[in-house]
Parts: structure tokens; sequence; C-alpha cells
């Protein structure tokens, strides 16, 4: 099985610097994703990392350590716009040849002025 | 290219119903999950389809079942429907590992 750990809330203010911390543990790791998700909506993909290091896209970044079992996302110049619910999701084997992603319960951010 | 549909948007049952959920992949993706999403549990895998037939399946119980057609087209039913269905039933295709999602059916169990 799976466990995925990541805070149930945060709140930072705009045009500051949040980082969302998730951790996780599992048997046949292939990657970790990172979605984001506003109140009513569906998730939308962020970011995928499936080698250490930290991945760079706009004002997003997203960092893994493999050994670890750690990855945080960070968002820089934070905008109220930004204010949703992050998801960290590890994909690994699941049956057939195929792969599975797991879901953690997500992280609620609150952007104040 | 047209993203993930979803259809019915929003559907309320009654306990002991039976429900069928559909959802349309992006073009030329044959790989599609549908999750289950509550405020308590979060985002939980229900099964995977891929090229018709079912790769994975998540710890629910056998009132839920799903299909795959030719045309990578899905379907997921849930059969005497009890008030804890109450979610959001999101699908997901894919081409390879980015799973991009569908705007969900909300179902409401009475």
């Amino acid at each position: 099985g799976q466990n995925i750990d990541q805070p149930t809330e945060m709140t930072a203010t705009e045009g500051a610097i949040v980082q969302i911390n998730c951790t996780y543990q599992t048997s046949g790791f292939n990657g970790l994703f990172w979605y984001q998700q506003h109140a009513g909506e569906a998730p939308t993909f962020l970011s995928y990392n499936v080698l250490d290091g930290l991945e760079e896209k706009g004002r997003f970044s997203s960092f893994l350590s493999r050994s670890k079992g750690y990855s945080y996302l960070l968002l820089k110049e934070l905008q109220m716009k930004d204010s949703a619910s992050y998801l960290c999701a590890v994909r690994d084997k699941g049956g057939a040849g195929s792969y599975q992603l797991t879901f953690g319960k997500g992280t609620k951010l609150s952007v104040i002025p | 290219k047209a993203g993930v549909t979803q259809t019915p948007r929003y559907l309320i049952k009654t306990r002991g119903q039976q429900v069928t959920l559909s959802c349309s992949p992006i073009s030329g993706h044959r790989s599609v999950s549908w999750y289950q999403q509550t405020p308590g549990q979060g985002l939980q895998f229900l099964f995977e389809y891929f090229s018709e037939t079912q790769r994975n399946k998540g710890n629910f119980p056998g009132r839920f079942s799903g299909r795959q057609f030719s045309n990578s087209r899905s379907e997921m039913n849930v059969s005497t429907l009890e008030l804890g269905d109450s979610a959001l039933y999101l699908c997901a295709s894919s081409q390879e590992e980015t799973q991009y999602f569908g705007p969900g059916t909300r179902l409401l169990v009475l």
C-alpha cells in the first residue's frame, strides 16, 4: 500500500513564496505529480517529477528526493487566484504492467491580501 | 484537442437505485481511470481501463463496476446506491504518464 502525507491547510500572503511538502511511502515508485484543484472544479496538472531534483515551470517549481520519499511544490509571487487545493500524487506499479496513481488528501492553500 | 468530458454533470438518486456515469477521453488517449472524491477521504482510485480491459482496481465493493468501449469511451456503474456514495466522480484519461481530468459528475444520494 501507499501512505502520502501533506499538510491539510496553509495560509500565505499575496506576493510571497509558499512551499507545500509531501512525504510518501511506496514500494514501486514511478513518479510524483502535483495537481491544483479549485473549489468545485476538476484537478489540473501542474508538474511531474520522476528523477531527483528541481523542475521549474514559471512561478511553480517542484522538487523530488526519492531516497527521502519527499517532494515539495514551491509557489512564487503568490496571486489570489492561487487559492486552491494542491494534491500530491504518487505513481507506482499496479496490475497487468500498468501504473496506478494514489493521491494525498490535498493541501488547501489560502492566499490573503 | 477537446478535453475530457463527463456526463451527466449532476445527478440526484435515492438509496437502492443504480446509476451509470459516462466519460469521453481526450482523442488518442486509450487509458481511462475513475476516482471518487469526498471531503473526508480525498481522491480515491476506483479502476483503470485500457483497450477495453480493466487493468487496475481500487478497494471498492463490487457494486462499483465499469467498462470501456472500442472508441475508448468509458462508463462506470454503481448499483444499490448508499448514502455514502454521494461524491464527485472524476474520470481521467492519459496517453503516457500524465492523467488529465474531466469536470466530474456530482452524485447526491438521498
